[in-house]
């Protein structure tokens, strides 16, 4: 199966400041996803990053807050803007390969690391 | 609505035991997924077993098999044969055929196995 490689694993981080994490596949993908996981809770979607044109967010996260760059089929970036502690979470780049089939319910999704963001 | 129901915040299992954790789950479309993913303390979350709506057998992978009731909506993981490495975070999720853009994952069931 492929690698998907997502850094910082981890960081604790300023208030006020920002911090950019990366998502390297080592193989094309055809959906790139990025998740926030709250201390104790469930995983929500901020966002779908959409190659060569502007993320598609949730309800609730804006591209202010969270800009998101996918220039190819395999990388993507999300950065975390100007940070308050409410923002410390586990950031989790997720994808999708494709299956070769009809069928897209089957295609699975598979998770980066993730990156454990604390903030002061 | 919630799409995928999680009702069991936490469970304890005595190894070499048996558990069986539940999911419910809300949709209308006839074609849809559902996944098992188990996210141990570091974080990483990892991708177990996978039932397609039109699977007319269990999904079963090694230790773990999906016990799917169709009619009932349900998607309980069955873990067979306990290990202390199981203790981890447990997240059923749904991705529907008329909408699979989204995952929707449940709140979690915590799963404690027992020396």
């Amino acid at each position: 199966s492929a690698v998907i490689s997502q850094k910082p694993s981890r960081d604790i981080c300023q208030r006020g400041t920002s911090l950019t994490i990366q998502c390297q596949v080592d193989s094309q993908v055809t959906m790139m996803f990025w998740y926030r996981q709250q201390p104790g809770q469930s995983l929500t979607l901020i966002a779908t990053a959409n190659q060569g044109s502007e993320a598609t967010y949730e309800s609730g996260f804006v591209i202010d807050k969270f800009p998101i760059s996918r220039p190819n089929l395999t990388f993507s970036t999300l950065t975390v803007s100007n940070m308050s502690p409410e923002d410390s979470s586990i950031y989790l780049c997720s994808v999708v390969f494709p299956s070769g089939l009809n069928t897209a319910t089957n295609e699975k999704l598979f998770f980066g690391s993730g990156t454990q963001l604390s903030v002061l | 609505a919630q799409k995928i129901t999680q009702t069991q915040p936490g469970m304890f299992v005595q190894e070499k035991e048996a558990v069986t954790l539940d999911c419910t789950y809300d949709t209308s479309d006839q074609s849809y997924g559902l996944f098992w993913y188990k996210q141990p303390s570091s974080g990483e979350m990892i991708f177990l077993i996978y039932q397609g709506s039109y699977d007319e057998q269990n999904a079963t992978e090694g230790r773990y098999s999906l016990n799917f009731q169709k009619a009932r909506k349900s998607a309980n993981l069955v873990i067979s044969a306990s290990q202390l490495g199981d203790s981890a975070m447990y997240f059923c999720a749904m991705r529907e055929g008329g909408n699979f853009n989204k995952f929707y994952f449940g709140s979690g069931t915590k799963l404690n196995v027992k020396p």
